[in-house]
């Protein structure tokens, strides 16, 4: 199946921990993307990187890191820095689909952290 | 800061069409509207984008009016598994930047 997996589905740390979550896509998409969602709220966006190599920072960076290292593949790590890091995290990816700018994101199944 | 407006709530009978509006009066010119929906606790769910024509796929209908500055999404005959919160989205550069969404309650 083609799409874009995020493991685990829950995931447990203890508070001052590092916690890196996977975000693996095969659909050839150029872009991948972290967004961070909260009890009752929209999502807001953490990292995101266009190409391999290259990431920028979005809204709510700090307290986390990624790389970009393949194409398939874009892990986020929740650093002890991030103050409130319980929360449900979804991955996405994006293509281009034309000169229009006509364009197809996808999301993941989410990942759900819980820092005790 | 999310450049459209939603409702935050709104109600359907199952077998009704749901019409969700969306304001969004400070489009560019180049911006897709795109819609998306959120069943609880899953990943967003893509529905349907437009750019200035009305657009129609198996799942709903996006009208958007002629100035641009809103749009409103239709599911035709709502079903339970209908019910989610709905995104209105601009595509800013290679970005989408959700908002609050509106969160559908379709029931029996």
């Amino acid at each position: 199946d083609g799409g874009i997996t995020q493991s685990p589905k829950y995931l447990f740390r203890k508070e001052g921990q590092n916690v890196t979550l996977s975000c693996e896509q095969n659909l050839n998409h150029d872009a991948m993307y972290w967004y961070r969602q909260d009890p009752g709220q929209g999502l807001r966006l953490i990292y995101y990187s266009q190409i391999v190599n290259d990431f920028q920072k979005g809204d709510i960076a700090e307290g986390y890191s990624v790389s970009r290292e393949k194409k398939e593949s874009f892990p986020l790590t929740v650093t002890s820095a991030q103050k409130n890091p319980t929360a449900f995290y979804l991955c996405a990816s994006s293509i281009v689909l034309n000169l229009q700018g006509d364009y197809e994101q996808f999301f993941g199944p989410g990942t759900r952290l819980t820092v005790l | 800061d999310a450049k459209t407006t939603q409702p935050p709530s709104m109600d359907c009978a199952e077998g009704r069409a749901a019409n969700l509006p969306c304001n969004h009066s400070t489009i560019s010119g180049n911006e897709y509207v795109y819609w998306y929906r959120q069943i609880h606790s899953q990943g967003p769910q893509y529905i349907i984008h437009g750019l200035k024509n009305n657009e129609t796929n198996e799942m709903a209908s996006l009208i958007i009016t002629e100035d641009r500055k809103s749009s409103t999404l239709i599911l035709p005959h709502a079903t339970l598994r209908d019910t989610a919160v709905y995104y209105c989205l601009l595509r800013f550069t290679d970005k989408l930047i959700f908002g609050t969404g509106t969160r559908l309650q379709v029931f029996p």
